[in-house]
């Protein structure tokens, strides 16, 4: 079945720790994108990708790096910069013209 | 840039009837599309429902309909015959059409629906 998988659901960093979110597609969508969303609150873009080896910054960039080697994949690294990093994850992707497809998420919890 | 806001952070309907969330939003835009998520306890994000701005019909989808007023900014969603089911985060969103920018999401706060049996 086609759709966006992210891995882990659940994820825990020990301060100063750099982690990776994982999320690939098999919808072989051009565009992806990652999302942060915080208790009771609407979702954050941090970054998203619209081409193989091209990403431009989201809202909320700071303390997140990305990397976009194939069109499927898309993962996330959180690093120690950023300041408070528990939250749910969410990845998208969608095509140039279409809606946008949601993974599962990935709760990071900062111990 | 574009916001969107929702002003109603908790709405509760008694199962079967009706209930209207409100979302209004900000944009120097002519051309863009606006959506309805719905995120149920699983986190999974759902698309309920989306508007074309250049189209003046209200978009329909089953029980979900909305009221799209371009010059008022504001797009709201009426969930007509709510169910258990329906209770979730609703979230409002805003796409622009042009362009590079026109592929991101910009999203409401969110309103919580609570279905009472």
């Amino acid at each position: 079945d086609g759709g966006i998988t992210q891995s882990p659901k659940y994820l825990f960093r020990k301060e100063g720790q750099n982690v990776t979110l994982s999320c690939e597609q098999n919808l072989n969508h051009d565009a992806m994108y990652w999302y942060r969303q915080d208790p009771g609150q609407g979702l954050r873009l941090i970054y998203y990708s619209q081409i193989v080896n091209d990403f431009q910054k989201g809202d909320i960039a700071e303390g997140y790096s990305v990397s976009r080697e194939k069109k499927e994949s898309f993962p996330l690294t959180v690093t120690s910069a950023q300041k408070n990093p528990t939250a749910f994850y969410l990845c998208a992707s969608k095509e140039v013209i279409g809606e946008a497809f949601f993974g599962q998420g990935t709760r990071l919890t900062v111990v | 840039a574009q916001t969107v806001t929702q002003s109603q952070p908790e709405m509760s309907v008694q199962e079967a009837e009706t209930v209207t969330l409100s979302c209004t939003y900000d944009t120097s835009e002519s051309d863009y599309y606006l959506f309805w998520y719905k995120q149920p306890p699983s986190r999974q994000m759902i698309l309920v429902i989306r508007q074309e701005a250049y189209k003046q019909q209200n978009a329909t989808e089953n029980r979900f309909s909305v009221n799209f007023q371009k010059a008022a900014k504001s797009f709201s969603l009426k969930i007509s015959d709510s169910q258990l089911g329906d209770a979730a985060m609703y979230f409002c969103a805003y796409r622009s059409a042009f362009g590079a920018a026109g592929n991101k999401l910009t999203f409401g706060g969110g309103t919580r629906v609570l279905v009472k049996p």
